[in-house]
């Protein structure tokens, strides 16, 4: 069975620096989705992106972050230059279709921010 | 505000009874709703999608429901079994947005 694949699994970082999150979408899925999920808080939406563009992102996703397909299969969330506060478990999500589609979620990167 | 709110927050039940699950959302305009199986430290995992004119849908042992009236949703877990023990996330879909709006989720323990 297809599937979203996340790499790391777990990153531990230092405050200040910078880390990149990847995802390997599932090969005829055309929107991509990042999600974090606080240790015993709610999912919250981060971005969507189509076409090699976002489509859609929430007040999180400030200018720390950012989003790319840097090869046309590996997508990709940055984060600038992280806080204690961005310490969460990321999700990479993909759809066929979009919203009215099932979304498949890869298992997820822990961040640690130190 | 769109809202997802999800009952009970924690459910201890034994092996082979059943037990349900109750999603209330203000959400609008309502597109679909969604129950995710999520076990801990892991991505969640697509269980059924309803969109507004589907009252019940059955992906084997569970049971979703959808009152589009109400704005109630529920689902039904029959014989469980120790691995269901997880968190049951309810999400809706609001009109054309591209994003989902999450439940809290229940935490289902399953004891022997």
């Amino acid at each position: 069975e297809p599937e979203v694949t996340q790499t790391p699994s777990h990153q531990v970082t230092q405050m200040g620096q910078e880390v990149i999150l990847r995802c390997v979408p599932i090969s005829n899925h055309l929107y991509f989705y990042w999600y974090r999920q606080i240790l015993g808080q709610k999912v919250e939406f981060l971005v969507s992106f189509y076409n090699n563009e976002i489509s859609e992102k929430s007040e999180i996703f400030d200018d720390q972050f950012s989003v790319e397909r840097p090869d046309g299969s590996n997508f990709t969330l940055k984060i600038r230059s992280t806080k204690l506060e961005d310490s969460a478990m990321y999700f990479c999500a993909t759809t066929q279709q979009g919203a009215f589609t099932e979304a498949f979620f890869g298992q997820g990167t822990r961040l640690t921010v130190v | 505000k769109n809202q997802v709110e999800q009952s009970p927050q924690s459910l201890i039940i034994l092996e082979g009874k059943n037990c349900t699950l109750q999603c209330n959302y203000t959400v609008s305009p309502f597109s679909n709703l969604r129950w995710y199986k999520q076990d801990t430290g892991r991505g969640p995992v697509s269980l059924t999608i309803m969109t507004f004119s589907e009252n019940t849908k059955s992906n084997g042992r569970y049971t979703a429901t959808l009152d589009a009236d109400t704005k109630q949703s529920s689902l039904h877990i029959t014989a469980s079994q120790l691995s269901d023990s997880a968190s049951y996330i309810c999400v809706v879909s609001a009109g054309n947005n591209r994003k989902l709006i999450w439940g809290l989720g229940t935490s289902l323990a399953v004891n022997p």
